[in-house]
């Protein structure tokens, strides 16, 4: 089954803790890109990858790298955590950056 | 880029026809109209796109006025599931950097 997989689906963390969020994909896309959802700031970009080792900055990629090592893999990497990063985090892949996007099924992160 | 309108929300009955509008009176020749949901506790999922002429689909049919200043999802019999948020959002094509802007979108209310 052609799919986006996050993991983990839920963290609590402390301020200040390294950690990763992973996302892969199946369907051998190239294109691949990370979101953040808040209540009334709606889906905002963070960073995308046009393919392997080529990222590039969204619209909100203060606190936050990415890499991608491999086509399948884009993992999140929050260095040093902190309250305003608490957020619903979705992973997304498509063929292109026009082609029809599929989504992960989320990250719910709490940073105290 | 171009932007898009829509109602904050609407309400549908079960098995009734359901017309989600969407205005885009900025876009471009170019520009192709997306549709996405995305449904409680889920990352969202693509519904249809299309350019210039209307197009059907499994899920919806997508009906574009012919000076492309606006368009309607249509969702055929509503069911519970489609209990959504939509979002319309303008890509640019064919070539080049697309990315995915998530406006607030619709939020479809579907009663038993």
């Amino acid at each position: 089954e052609a799919q986006v997989t996050q993991n983990p689906r839920y963290l609590i963390t402390v301020t200040g803790k390294k950690l990763t969020v992973t996302c892969s994909q199946n369907m051998n896309h190239e294109y691949m890109s990370w979101y953040r959802q808040d209540p009334g700031l709606g889906l905002r970009q963070i960073y995308y990858s046009m393919n392997v080792e080529v990222t590039d900055k969204g619209d909100v990629p203060e606190g936050y790298k990415v890499s991608r090592k491999e086509k399948r893999n884009f993992p999140l990497i929050l260095e040093s955590p902190s309250p305003n990063q608490t957020s619903l985090y979705f992973c997304a892949s498509s063929l292109s950056s026009r082609a029809q996007a599929f989504f992960g099924q989320g990250t719910r992160l709490t940073v105290v | 880029d171009a932007k898009t309108t829509q109602p904050n929300s609407m309400e549908s009955n079960e098995e009734e026809p359901v017309h989600l509008p969407c205005n885009h009176s900025t876009i471009s020749g170019t520009d192709y109209i997306h549709w996405y949901r995305q449904l409680p506790s889920q990352g969202p999922e693509y519904v249809i796109h299309g350019l210039t002429s209307n197009v059907n689909n499994r899920m919806a049919s997508l009906a574009i006025a012919e000076d492309r200043k606006s368009s309607t999802l249509i969702l055929h019999r509503a069911t519970l599931r489609d209990a959504a948020v939509y979002y319309c959002i303008l890509r640019v094509g064919p070539s080049g950097y697309s990315t995915l802007t998530f406006g607030k979108g619709t939020m479809l209310l579907v009663s038993p």
